[in-house]
């Protein structure tokens, strides 16, 4: 079965550095997305990008953060100005196509760790 | 508004015993649900979906849900479960746009030998 890629699998950084989280989505799916989930939490959605742009974002999503897709095949998360609350497993995922019912692939994970 | 409760955070059941996971939902409209499994150390993995076919939905592994609108319930179960059905498990319901899944807090299986 095809494979989201997400790199790297854990992070540690500083407060307040800058941290780019990154994901291959299955490449001909066109819905990405973002979720976190910070340690005994639901998991959260974070962020929709369809068509070169965010569809939907979620509170969480400020404007510390920011999602690209640089080159077609990556699609990045990065995070300007990291706070210790960051702390969380971020998920990437992608889905196929128009069909609302597609299922979200999902990829394993980055775990961040703000020091 | 969308959202799903999941009740029992842990639950842990003999090798070969019934699983039954407890997932209870939210939704202003009609709701597509989902139960997602993960494994140690990898992401999640889709189980089954329910998107306003049939009420009960067989997924991998063995495991089924049945989705009970006047419950508003969708609860995960295995006839009998298996040592490699450890895991955490994640019931999500998303509307019908699919641009956003709400997750529930999630339930760890232990299976007892």
């Amino acid at each position: 079965e095809p494979e989201v890629t997400q790199t790297p699998s854990h992070q540690v950084t500083q407060m307040g550095q800058e941290v780019i989280l990154r994901c291959v989505p299955i490449s001909n799916h066109l819905y990405f997305y973002w979720y976190r989930q910070i340690l005994g939490q639901k998991v959260e959605f974070l962020v929709s990008f369809y068509n070169n742009e965010i569809s939907e974002k979620s509170e969480i999503f400020d404007d510390q953060f920011s999602v690209e897709r640089p080159d077609g095949s990556n699609f990045t998360l990065k995070i300007r100005s990291t706070k210790l609350e960051d702390s969380a497993m971020y998920f990437c995922a992608s889905r196929d196509g128009h069909l609302t019912n597609e299922k979200l692939f999902f990829g394993s994970g980055t775990q961040l760790s703000v020091l | 508004a969308q959202s799903v409760t999941q009740l029992g955070s842990h639950v842990s059941v003999s090798e070969g015993a019934l699983v039954l996971l407890r997932c209870n939902y939210s939704s202003s409209v009609p709701p597509y649900l989902f139960w997602y499994v993960q494994y140690p150390n990898q992401g999640l993995q889709l189980l089954l979906k329910y998107t306003s076919a049939a009420t009960l939905v067989k997924g991998i592994n063995g495991f089924e849900a049945e989705f009970k609108k006047s419950e508003t319930s969708f609860h995960l179960t295995k006839p009998s479960a298996h040592m490699s059905d450890a895991a955490e498990y994640f019931c999500a319901v998303s509307d019908q746009t699919g641009n956003q899944f709400y997750f529930g807090t999630g339930t760890s299986l232990t299976v007892i030998p």
